[in-house]
Parts: structure tokens; C-alpha cells; sequence
């Protein structure tokens, strides 16, 4: 009964590559987003959906598209994957606009 | 870009010491704190959240905030082995429907025996 699930869990993957992460939550909250943790283990937000719909988008390269079918589900697409996508990718949700975030497992890119 | 800024590590405490981790952040406004703890390879996971000034306690947890100051801290009592992890400090965006959290870049938190 995982709250927020995201597959896969590892990732490694060719340079120029296309690839997709999936998350899931059981919570039946309204928001989710993408986060970003680099290298130096700083996490940051690159994308928010509230009821579906698209409310933050950070600057990321337009390689990364994010996707939400339903409220449940918040997909993140990665087209052309570059050396520099190499990092954690965390999907979370909220049951609010200004409240507290439930982190998945999260998803280690490598690009080689 | 808000800043939220984390008093740098590492830090190492003997067991049974108190920790205290602290945080500033740049935007008076803000109304929503959070505390999180990361263990190396996992996923962030909360351990407090205040809204108010002053202080909360949830077991050997007390976080403390203090909005003039724009100053928020975590203190882990009694510290134990099993807390050493990364100490990460968030920040709602506030008054926006934007719900966005701004981390501290962490405190790296060594519990030894």
C-alpha cells in the first residue's frame, strides 16, 4: 500500500535515448510534482499539477514534458537524454497548494 | 528564486546529545515550514511541519520558528545513531496557488556511538 509509487526505481540509459518515469499515488491528492535532486543532493521542483492541470513549470529544457492522465498519476517524458539529466528524479504529492509533500522512492537517471 | 539557507555541515554529535539544525529563508511572507529527513539513497521523508512562532515538539523532535527572525530549526534530542541522515529544510511558496517547496541545500547530520 505504498502512498507514492515511481517506476522504475534505476535507470541507465544511451545518451540521445528517449525515456519515461511513472508515478502513482494512493492518497487522493490533488497535487503532484516532479522534483530534481542533483549531485550535490539539492532538490528542486520542476513541475507541479493541481487536479490535472500544469501550475508550475520551472526552467527546465523542453526535453522534459511532463504528462497527467489522471489526478493519481503524474508521468515525466525525457526525450534526447543528455549526460547532465544524470540525477534522482523524486515524484510527490500534496494534498494542498501550500502543504507538506509525500516523496516516492525516487528514480536514479543515468545517462551514458 | 527564494533562498533557503541551512547552517553547513557536517555535523557530528555523540549519542544521547542534542542537535540543532537550523535554517533561514528569504521571503518574510512565508507561512509554511517544513523539516525533512533524507537517509543516503532514500527519499526525503517529513518529520515536522510549523505554521506558527514558537515551538513544536513531536517526541525527540522540536522544531522552532521564529518569522521576524525569518529563522526555523529543528532540535533532535537524546540523539541516537539511527538520526544520522541529511536534515533538509523546506519552505512553502506562499499565497500563491503555486504550492511550490524551496529546500535547503541540507545538514548532514553523524550520530556517533
Amino acid at each position: 500500500d505504498t502512498a507514492v509509487s515511481q517506476t522504475p526505481k534505476y535507470l541507465v540509459t544511451q545518451m540521445g535515448n528517449d525515456k519515461s518515469i511513472k508515478c502513482e499515488q494512493n492518497l487522493g491528492h490533488d497535487t503532484m510534482y516532479w522534483y530534481k535532486q542533483d549531485s550535490k543532493k539539492f532538490l528542486k521542483i520542476m513541475f507541479s499539477y493541481n487536479n490535472k492541470e500544469l501550475i508550475i513549470n520551472e526552467t527546465v529544457p523542453n526535453r522534459f514534458s511532463p504528462k497527467s492522465p489522471d489526478k493519481a498519476h503524474l508521468n515525466l517524458h525525457i526525450n534526447s537524454l543528455e549526460l547532465g539529466d544524470s540525477a534522482v528524479y523524486f515524484c510527490a504529492s500534496s494534498p494542498g497548494l501550500e502543504t507538506e509533500a509525500f516523496f516516492g522512492q525516487g528514480t536514479r537517471l543515468t545517462v551514458v | 528564486q527564494k533562498e533557503v539557507e541551512q547552517n553547513s555541515g557536517p555535523l557530528s554529535v555523540p549519542e544521547g546529545a542534542i542537535a540543532s539544525l537550523n535554517c533561514t529563508y528569504s521571503d518574510r511572507g512565508s507561512q509554511s515550514f517544513f523539516w525533512y529527513r533524507q537517509y543516503s539513497g532514500k527519499s526525503p521523508e517529513l518529520i515536522m511541519s510549523i505554521y506558527s512562532n514558537g515551538d513544536k515538539e513531536d517526541g525527540r523532535f522540536t522544531a522552532q520558528l521564529n518569522k521576524a527572525s525569518q529563522y526555523v530549526s529543528l532540535l533532535i534530542r537524546d540523539s541516537q545513531p539511527s538520526d544520522s541522515a541529511t536534515y533538509l529544510c523546506a519552505v512553502a511558496d506562499r499565497g500563491s496557488t503555486l504550492g511550490r517547496l524551496y529546500f535547503g541545500r541540507g545538514t548532514q547530520l553523524t550520530v556517533w556511538p
